[in-house]
């Protein structure tokens, strides 16, 4: 089955540090670019960050620049999202999404920043 | 970061058509900032229905399609069902960074 599988999330302390995987499967994931968008309980979309396909080219939204680093490991198929100096307001389910027409999306992982 | 505005809702009646559009605070909005639109119902993950403008996805239902309108991006409805009722999201890529709209609530009624 062609999917995207997102993991890693959680409750953590505000200033502590988390990180996010997304397992793709049924397609060759080395051939597409990915991104990270997020969504807060109750809000929009938010786009969080873009890696390319050899992970070379990197962008990041200006509210988690410095804090988060986006990464792949293309021999197992993964993406991550290392979350560090988390806020409250990075509360939000995290969707990774394929390719530059972000033809597949996951079912997204709950984030909770809070003491 | 840029500013993507979207009509926070609209109403639209069964068969009927609607146009969304998607404003960006730096101006017109280009083929050069490969306009998405995603539709999200209630406890689901987005799901792409257009990319670059006005490319489908094989399972983007023919009533939808994506064009320029007026400088803006737009999505245009045609012969509404009311299984169109959901949120709908544009996207715009600019140079290091992609933006997306605050969303508009899309009612069939």
């Amino acid at each position: 089955e062609v999917q995207v599988v997102e993991s890693g999330g959680g409750l953590v302390q505000p200033g502590r540090s988390l990180r996010l995987s997304c397992a793709g499967s049924g397609f060759t994931f080395s051939s597409y670019d990915m991104n990270w968008v997020r969504q807060a309980p109750g809000k929009g979309l938010e786009w969080v960050s873009h890696i390319s396909t050899g992970g070379s080219d990197v962008n990041y939204a200006d509210s988690v620049k410095g804090r988060f680093t986006v990464s792949r490991d293309n021999a197992k198929n993964s993406l991550y999202l290392q979350m560090n100096s988390l806020r409250v307001e990075d509360t939000a389910v995290y969707y990774c999404a394929r390719g530059s027409a972000y033809s597949l999306w996951g079912q997204g992982t709950l984030v909770t920043v809070s003491s | 970061q840029p500013v993507v505005t979207q009509e926070p809702s609209l109403t639209v009646s069964p068969g009927g058509t609607v146009t969304l559009t998607c404003d960006s605070s730096t101006g017109a909005v280009t083929s050069g900032h490969s306009p998405y639109w995603f539709q999200q119902k209630p406890g689901q993950a987005p799901r792409t229905l257009i990319y670059d403008t006005n490319n489908k996805h094989s399972w983007t239902p023919a009533r939808f399609s994506g064009s320029l309108l007026g400088g803006k991006a737009a999505l245009t409805l045609s012969g509404a069902q009311p299984e169109d009722e959901a949120d709908y999201y544009c996207l715009l890529s600019y140079t290091g960074a992609r933006v997306f709209g605050g969303g508009t609530t899309l009612t069939v009624l």
